[in-house]
């Protein structure tokens, strides 16, 4: 099945700092990577996801990239606000035999400092 | 769309009682997910399910979980002894897969906090 490393499991930022997470995959296959955002006493939500065919996406301040030969890929959150302080989770896919289903990180918790 | 809708938010039980949570996931999804979140061990897929066929329940914990999905728009996840180590926030999550290699976002319900004293 599919393993999916996350780094690091607690970043600090000045508010207006750039933040970077970093997560590893296993399966070559692999061919869709979502993120999550997940505030405190909420359910995680979908922030930005990105397909195989393509290397990088935006929208707005959140970018994710991909490096499929090094299966590994980010999330990028520039000029960061305090309301961007929140558990972060990205995830790969699992295709191996009849499973369809993602795998997710262990979490980054992102604290921006005003 | 109100979303994926779970139900209680919250619950308190004693040891050996029987817990159900309740599941109604967006309209249109064909696909069903139960996790458990915990400090120590993170998000753990319990059980999924596709067109309301059980795929994968390796997650589930022991034979005193037991979950199913009567239909497109509702399942359950029942845990029958609770036990205070079950104490988590279980999320039930949904998703349209679209053919067999193709993946899409969850969309997560807010969760049901429950605490087996």
């Amino acid at each position: 099945g599919e393993n999916v490393e996350q780094h690091p499991s607690t970043l600090s930022v000045q508010e207006g700092d750039s933040a970077v997470i970093k997560c590893t995959y296993s399966d070559s296959a692999s061919n869709y990577f979502p993120w999550y955002k997940q505030e405190l006493g909420k359910g995680p939500q979908l922030i930005i996801d990105i397909r195989s065919n393509v290397g990088e996406k935006k929208d707005q301040r959140i970018a994710v990239t991909l490096n499929k030969t090094a299966k590994h890929f980010s999330l990028h959150i520039t000029e960061t606000q305090p309301e961007d302080s929140a558990v972060y989770f990205c995830a790969a896919p699992s295709l191996s035999g009849s499973a369809r289903q993602l795998t997710f990180g262990s979490g980054t918790q992102l604290t921006v400092l005003p | 769309d109100a979303g994926v809708i779970q139900s209680p938010r919250h619950e308190v039980t004693e040891m050996g009682q029987e817990v159900t949570l309740r599941c109604k996931p967006i309209s249109g999804h064909n696909s069903l997910f139960w996790y458990r979140q915990t400090m120590m061990r993170g998000l753990e897929l319990l059980i999924y399910f596709n067109n309301n066929v059980p795929i994968d329940d390796s997650g589930m914990p022991e034979d005193r979980f037991s979950a199913k999905m009567p239909n497109a728009s509702f399942s359950t996840l029942k845990i029958q002894p609770s036990e205070p180590r079950d104490s988590a926030v279980y999320f039930c999550a949904s998703s349209l897969a679209t053919g067999t290699t193709t993946l899409n976002g969850y969309t997560f319900g807010s969760g049901t906090r429950l605490t087996v004293v």
